[in-house]
């Protein structure tokens, strides 16, 4: 079935650095979306990609969609400690399923 | 204030035993869904439901039961069946008719089977 990968696994950073999350698919997307999940918490929606080559940002958060719509990224400039948590990327399926990639956990050390 | 509730919190079952997790929403969302999240995991599929008495196994349903008997409610039954059941048990809703995909979550029930 479809499937959505998403690296790194894990990122440790130092507060300041920047940090990027990558997702890929093996079949084009008609649209992606990203998640973060704060540790103990749940899913909270961010954002939704849909025109191939996509650039959105939310302050320091920017979020890329692929020119083949395949892959997306989502890229924190100096991050802080309240960036901690999990990213997830989604892709809808078209009919009523979300496949959501593994996540990318981030640490932020102060 | 609209959203989705699950009760509860946190649950604590003994091996062989049924556990039904409540999912209620007042969002008027048609479409529902259950996920299980294990440690440092990404979120499965256990069932999703597209319209009331409809749902639809989802990618791990063994061991799992659903009913869709009002708009507002799906609630998830872990049976013996479900070999590992202890996990994280989100669920959530989605406006099918928006065209946008995002999906809202409820804060999740953590289930532990002694």
């Amino acid at each position: 079935g479809q499937q959505v990968m998403q690296i790194p696994q894990y990122q440790h950073v130092q507060e300041g650095e920047d940090f990027t999350t990558y997702c890929n698919s093996s079949t084009t997307l008609s649209n992606i979306q990203w998640y973060k999940q704060r540790p103990g918490g749940h899913p909270v929606f961010l954002i939704q990609l849909v025109k191939s080559g996509e650039v959105k940002k939310q302050k320091r958060l920017t979020f890329q969609f692929g020119e083949a719509k395949k892959n997306s990224s989502l890229h924190i400039t100096a991050t802080q400690t309240t960036d901690v948590g999990t990213y997830f990327c989604a892709a809808h399926t078209g009919g009523f399923k979300t496949i959501f990639g593994a996540g990318t956990r981030l640490f932020v050390k102060a | 204030d609209g959203g989705i509730t699950q009760s509860p919190k946190y649950l604590f079952r003994k091996e062989g035993q049924n556990v039904t997790l409540s999912c209620e929403q007042n969002l008027n969302h048609d479409a529902m869904y259950w996920y299980r999240q294990d440690p440092g995991q990404g979120l499965r599929l256990i069932y999703y439901s597209q319209i009331v008495n409809d749902f639809q196994k989802g990618d791990i349903a063994e061991g799992y039961s659903v009913s869709r008997e009002k708009k507002e409610s799906f609630p998830l039954t872990v049976t013996s069946a479900q070999k590992n059941p202890t996990a994280f048990y989100l669920c959530a809703s989605w406006d099918s008719g928006t065209g946008y995909s995002e999906q809202f979550f409820g804060p999740g029930t953590r289930l532990t089977v002694l």
